[in-house]
Order: structure tokens, then sequence, then C-alpha cells
């Protein structure tokens, strides 16, 4: 059975950073692409970003929102992807969802909070 | 950015009778590998988001056959051809063919 489990979430001030980690298990983690995802409280979905398989160059992309600021990355020897999110705004605060594959999102995490506030 | 455009925002339906969500997006989906990725996902309330269709008319394994997904180019529709009481939340079409990939605003399922 496929799952994805975020985790690393927390109340965090303007300015410092947080790390999220997406712990996958049921599927051959490495032959995927992640993508990552989120929701403001009471409003719709975001893209965020994914990370490409190591087969396909292990390369990311990202919203215009968020690059320069957020870097996703993976550990396929540990089945987890990462999003390192640097320099966090209130706007950033939201629930994040990991999700396998770049374009058909099949499985989705539980998610994990994040509220940037002073 | 593709701007999806979902009509209606709210649609309060009978249980037993159908339901019809439209999605349009500001350009053509069509990818220069010859897919359309548009997907429909469906969130319950407190739930995450669950892929119902993808590539405009795929249903995902274990979506009952009530939900089907139809369209091309710019117009996309997801019918729900009887709505049950566990199919309220919210619908969302997104699209995956041109970064970055982009929602409908969403659809509010809700029984009458």
């Amino acid at each position: 059975e496929v799952q994805l489990v975020e985790s690393g979430g927390g109340l965090v001030q303007p300015g410092r950073s947080l790390r999220l980690s997406c712990t996958a298990s049921g599927f051959t983690f490495g032959d995927y692409a992640m993508s990552w995802f989120r929701q403001a409280p009471g409003k719709g979905l975001e893209w965020v970003g994914f990370i490409r398989s190591k087969a396909y160059g292990g390369t990311t992309e990202y919203a215009a929102s968020v690059k320069g600021r957020f870097t996703i990355s993976r550990d396929d020897s540990k089945s987890i992807a990462y999003l390192q999110m640097n320099s966090l705004k209130t706007e950033d605060t939201a629930v994040y969802y990991c999700t396998r594959g770049p374009r058909a999102f099949d499985y989705w995490g539980q998610g994990t909070l994040v509220t940037v506030s002073s | 950015d593709i701007v999806m455009t979902q009509t209606p925002l709210s649609s309060p339906v009978t249980l037993g009778q159908p339901a019809s969500i439209s999605c349009r997006s500001s350009q053509s989906l069509v990818h220069s590998d010859g897919n359309t990725y548009l997907s429909w996902l469906q969130q319950r309330p407190g739930q995450p988001p669950r892929l119902l269709i993808y590539k405009i008319s795929n249903r995902f394994s274990g979506v009952p056959d009530r939900f089907s997904g139809s369209g091309a180019g710019t117009d996309f529709t997801l019918k729900i051809s009887r709505v049950e009481a566990e199919d309220v939340g919210v619908y969302y079409c997104m699209q995956a063919t041109q970064a970055s990939w982009t929602f409908g605003q969403g659809t509010k399922l809700e029984i009458k």
C-alpha cells in the first residue's frame, strides 16, 4: 500500500526556516518524481514544486511564489523527500502536502501544518 | 500561468441526482507529447485531496464509475451520475501541462 507521511510542520517566526519531510512507503521511491502542494487556511490548493527522479536528472521546478526561498531535495536511500523553507513569510502559512508524480498526483499524504507568525 | 476557471462555485444537489462541474483553461492543455494533463481532485471536509480523474477521462483506481470526465483543449467537465452523501466536498480541476501547475477555484458540492 502506497503511503506518504509528512512531518516537520509547526509554528515559526517570519524570516526563519523550517524543513518538512515526506516519508514514502509501498513503492519504489527512486522511480518517481515527488511534488509538494500547500493549502492556506480556508483557501484552495497551490502547487509549490517538484523534484524529478534521478533517471530524469533529479532536477527541480518551483512556483514563482517560493522560488529562491524553498528547496526540494530527496534521499532515495531513505525514501524521503524534503522541502526546505527559508525566509518564511506569514503568507506561507498553510497545510503542506506531498504527492507522488509530476503530472498525475495519485497519492497524497495527510499534510503537515506550517504556521508563520510572530 | 494558465488560469483555470470552474463553474459553478457552489452546487446544491439532491441525493441520487446528477451533478456537473465545468472547468475552462485560459490556454490549450494539450502537451507537446500529445497528452492533456487535466485532472480532477476531490477534497472531503478535513481530508487531503484525492485524485479522481487524470488525463481528462481516466478514473483513478478505486474511484466509483459514477464519476466521469470529458472534454478537450480548453473545456472540461466532471460529471457525477448519481450523487451520494459521501460525495460532499470541494472539487478541483488542475492542469499539469504547463508549469506552474494551476488549480481551479474549487466547487463546493453539498446536498440539498
